[in-house]
């Protein structure tokens, strides 16, 4: 069965500093990977995804994943964290033809 | 462009009440269509798919049904509302083949009293 784990619930980080928001997949094949962002009472924003190429894709509002295949992961990362940054981040993957599988989330919290 | 259109925005209804959720697409033809339900401001659960007219997929058995009367219009519905039904409702569309996208309409808050 396909699962994605987003093992932190909550990251917080400093205005300014690098942000990680960690993605872990259990999915055969060689799916397609999404993140979204959603803002309170907000539906999800496509944020960026991987398809195949670079496994650096980069994305919306500065964001960047790398796509690590030996370690089925896809974290999310910005060089520079913006408050405006903070809300609740989601992970998702999909295989062709297949319905997409979405992680848990993560709350994302970018102190002043 | 496409955009995705919900609603109502918030909804509060009682318990045992019928529901009608709506959610419409412009810009593009023949998509597909999903609901999806979020509880408690966290994970995402698929309700229902569609590939085309008249054609609704259920992923998770319960009170709630769907339906896709015209290309671009999906309906989520219910006859007798349960407490449990509460929750925010989203309506997403992606190209019909291949690993694209879905983009995520604005949402309906549920509220179940």
């Amino acid at each position: 069965a396909q699962s994605v784990a987003q093992p932190e619930d909550q990251v917080n980080v400093a205005e300014g500093n690098p942000l990680t928001v960690k993605c872990t997949y259990s999915v055969s094949g060689n799916p397609y990977l999404f993140w979204y962002v959603q803002y309170p009472n907000r539906g999800l924003q496509f944020l960026l995804k991987y398809i195949t190429g670079d496994n650096l894709v980069k994305g919306s509002y500065g964001f960047e994943a790398e796509f690590n295949k030996s370690q089925t992961s896809f974290h999310l990362k910005k060089p520079s964290a913006l408050v405006s940054d903070s809300a609740l981040y989601f992970c998702a993957v999909r295989n062709y033809g297949q319905n997409f599988v979405f992680g848990p989330g993560t709350r994302l919290s970018v102190l002043p | 462009s496409q955009t995705i259109h919900q609603w109502p925005a918030t909804l509060v209804q009682p318990v045992g009440s019928p529901l009608s959720l709506e959610c419409t697409v412009e810009g593009t033809s023949n998509p597909n269509l999903y609901w999806y339900r979020q509880a408690a401001g966290r994970g995402l659960q698929l309700l229902f798919y569609s590939v085309g007219i008249g054609q609704i997929s259920s992923e998770v058995p319960q009170n709630l049904s769907a339906s896709r009367p015209q290309d671009r219009q999906f309906i989520l519905s219910s006859k007798k509302l349960l407490l449990s039904d509460s929750g925010f409702y989203l309506c997403a569309w992606s190209v019909a083949l291949g690993g694209e996208t879905q983009y995520f309409g604005p949402g309906t808050r549920l509220l179940v009293l």
